[in-house]
């Protein structure tokens, strides 16, 4: 089974500086994807970046990158120029494409979050 | 274009009673899932609906909770014989194919008193 962990239940980061949060996942797959989530007061889960398990070049999307470390099953997120709008839970999730695998299929696997704070 | 809808965005219950959750999806998109998220558990997943395969319902935590999706569009969670420990806020979510990025609705808050 796959499990996620995200050991920092909280962090905070003053606007403009740069602020990583940690994740580290467990799975038997060869193939799968990564994700980072973000979860404002809204509740609305945002998309902020993925990684798919095969490619070794980091994912970045504008501010975001992550430090995808394949062999040592981690995948963390780098904010930069952190703006008070992060503020926000950040959810690591894991998935493996369809395939014949049997069980789940393609459902999010979800660490307990991170609650970033950005201050201004 | 819209974004996965759900409705309604708060409800309250009283233990006992069964209620309806639905979620509209992104059109075209084929698979559907939903998930619980509560303090105690964080995120779980519940129920996967892709096309008019089976849906996987591994997730599920116990027979007072059902899931159809009619024409491969919307989807209801139904919840019977609501208990308090059900509070929670559902969350579904759609995607164009299995395994890729999924598109969350603004969830559904449910108390259950």
């Amino acid at each position: 089974a796959q499990t996620v962990t995200q050991s920092q239940p909280e962090m905070s980061v003053q606007e403009a500086e740069t602020v990583t949060l940690s994740c580290t996942y467990d799975t038997s797959e060869n193939n799968y994807y990564l994700f980072w989530y973000k979860q404002p007061p809204s509740r609305q889960m945002i998309l902020v970046i993925r990684q798919e398990a095969y490619k070794q070049q980091n994912a970045t999307e504008n501010r975001f990158s992550v430090n995808f470390q394949k062999a040592a099953k981690s995948f963390s997120l780098k904010i930069s120029d952190s703006q008070l709008g992060d503020t926000a839970m950040y959810f690591c999730a894991s998935t493996r494409p369809r395939g014949n695998y049997g069980g789940s299929q393609g459902n999010l696997i979800f660490g307990k979050g991170t609650k970033l704070s950005v201050k201004p | 274009g819209a974004g996965v809808s759900q409705s309604p965005s708060n409800k309250v219950t009283e233990k006992g009673k069964d209620v309806e959750l639905r979620c509209d999806p992104i059109s075209g998109h084929t698979a559907l899932y939903w998930y619980r998220q509560s303090l105690g558990q964080g995120l779980e997943f519940l129920i996967y609906f892709q096309g008019n395969s089976a849906p996987d319902k591994s997730g599920l935590p116990s027979d007072r909770f059902s899931a159809e999706r009619t024409g491969g569009s919307v989807s209801t969670l139904t919840i019977q014989r609501t208990q308090q420990e059900d509070s929670a806020v559902y969350l579904c979510a759609s995607s164009p194919r299995t395994g890729g990025e999924q598109f969350f609705g603004p969830g559904t808050r449910l108390t259950v008193l």
